[in-house]
């Protein structure tokens, strides 16, 4: 089973900020967060992972509680093509344990 | 750099036939994994190779299912015998080495192999 808990959807006006959160209370002291997302059937693309400082690249910034059990991953000026399913991820990067995601509906 | 590559994109099997699934990681990559995914769910783990080598194969179903990545040529994912049940896709997922000051490790995903068992 996942180690992590998403809301199922979300919706997002096309410009604004999309916050996707993500549970992990029993995540590990090494764990690390991981984002994907899969559009469509194509296979899941990476997005950022982060362990326990805020962080931040060109596609994302993904923001983990000072305690490590949740986190926030922000797409800041999301557009049509952001529409997809979200997964959070935590562990050390070996067999991915996914769950259902978030699938997040940017809308015109 | 190109990315993961894995063929045939789209696979039809009649039930009872063989499947191969090849998956050609990214270059530098020296670790390969595979999931599979059934309609409507989420990616499943299936095994985690290197070159040579089977790391951990939990995810496998323990009949008709073998994988392997040798060390010359793209990794194989083999299913024997194929029921209807099998019909999914197949994602293939490439990663560096890890160790030293990397600590963690971001798999990068191929297009996948949609496999449809009449």
């Amino acid at each position: 089973d996942a180690k992590t808990t998403q809301p199922p959807s979300m919706d997002c006006a096309e410009g604004r900020a999309a916050n996707l959160p993500c549970n992990h209370s029993t995540i590990s002291g090494n764990e690390y967060v991981y984002w994907y997302r899969q559009i469509h059937s194509q296979g899941p693309q990476y997005i950022i992972h982060g362990l326990k400082n805020n962080e931040t690249n060109e596609m994302a910034s993904l923001i983990i509680t000072e305690d490590r059990k949740s986190s926030t991953l922000i797409l800041p000026h999301a557009t049509l093509r952001d529409t997809a399913v979200y997964y959070c991820i935590v562990g050390y990067g070996q067999n991915f344990v996914f769950g259902p995601g978030t699938r997040l509906s940017v809308l015109p | 750099n190109a990315g993961v590559m894995q063929n045939p994109r789209h696979l039809v099997r009649r039930r009872g036939q063989e499947a191969r699934l090849r998956c050609s990681p990214m270059k530098g990559h020296s670790h390969v994994y595979w999931y599979r995914q059934l309609p409507e769910e989420g990616l499943k783990f299936m095994v985690y190779l290197q070159k040579e080598n089977i790391i951990d194969e939990s995810g496998m179903p323990k009949e008709r299912f073998s994988a392997e990545f040798p060390k010359e040529g793209p990794s194989i994912l083999r299913i024997q015998q194929v029921v209807r049940g099998d019909s999914a896709a197949y994602f293939c997922a490439s990663s560096p080495e890890i160790g030293g000051e990397r600590s963690y490790n971001e798999q990068f995903f191929g297009p996948g192999t949609r496999l449809t068992v009449l």
